[in-house]
């Protein structure tokens, strides 16, 4: 069965500049969330999705948004990016249906390494 | 944001020692899991927890879930090189509006041969 696909792995974007990242999850999964990873901060929640909604958000500025589509793949969007958006970001997909515990598990993506110059 | 407490930084062993790395948090969570990263790729679940004093096993590796909900800790038995990576433990509170990972800062496990 297939893993959690990102594209691209690497982008090098200029300050200012929009990026969208991709992401397919692993089939009949239908959660898909967002975290950005940097040597400083670690490992930080963006956002999640289900059934094409944000269900959750974490606490970075307007500048991040993402979406889903009705096959469950997700992008995310960056726009006038700043030095400091250099990352990490990683997609982790569950199938997220209430029931056995073990439905909540998550399965990372590899990541798109992000470098703003 | 919110992030776990998880100790050691970093960890140098020999071959064939033990390792014992934890995590702590001011908040209770429903699941306790346990990831490894190696450099350029996504963290891979390694054990994950459900309830409160669970203890689980996946091959050399232990791990506790802790019985106030607010800590757990992963063993690592024998040592190999192929151990080399960062360790990171995740909260989460799973059901309803699905919560979000809570992750530590990480172990870094580095092993001499």
């Amino acid at each position: 069965k297939a893993g959690v696909t990102q594209t691209p792995r690497y982008l090098i974007k200029t300050r200012g500049q929009q990026v969208t990242l991709s992401c397919s999850p692993i089939s009949g999964h239908r959660s898909v969330s967002w975290y950005q990873q940097t040597p400083g901060q670690g490992l930080q929640f963006l956002f999640e999705y289900f059934s094409e909604t944000q269900r959750n958000k974490g606490n970075f500025p307007g500048r991040f948004s993402g979406r889903q589509f009705s096959n469950s793949r997700s992008e995310m969007n960056v726009s006038t990016l700043e030095l400091g958006d250099s990352a990490l970001y990683l997609c982790a997909s569950s199938l997220s249906v209430k029931g056995a515990p073990e439905d909540y598990g998550y399965t990372f993506g590899s990541g798109t390494r992000l470098t703003v110059v | 944001g919110q992030q776990l407490n998880q100790s050691p930084q970093s960890m140098f062993i020999q071959e064939g020692e033990d390792v014992s790395m934890n995590c702590t948090s001011s908040s209770i969570f429903n699941t306790w899991l346990w990831y490894k990263q190696d450099p350029g790729e996504g963290p891979v679940l390694l054990i994950a927890l459900y309830k409160a004093g669970e203890l689980t096993s996946n091959g050399r590796l232990t791990a506790q879930f802790g019985i106030t909900r607010k800590d757990s800790f992963l063993n690592i038995s024998a040592s190999i090189p192929s151990d080399v990576g960062i360790y990171f433990c995740a909260g989460l509170n799973y059901g309803g509006s699905q919560g979000n990972l809570i992750f530590g800062k990480g172990t870094k496990l580095s092993v001499k041969p």
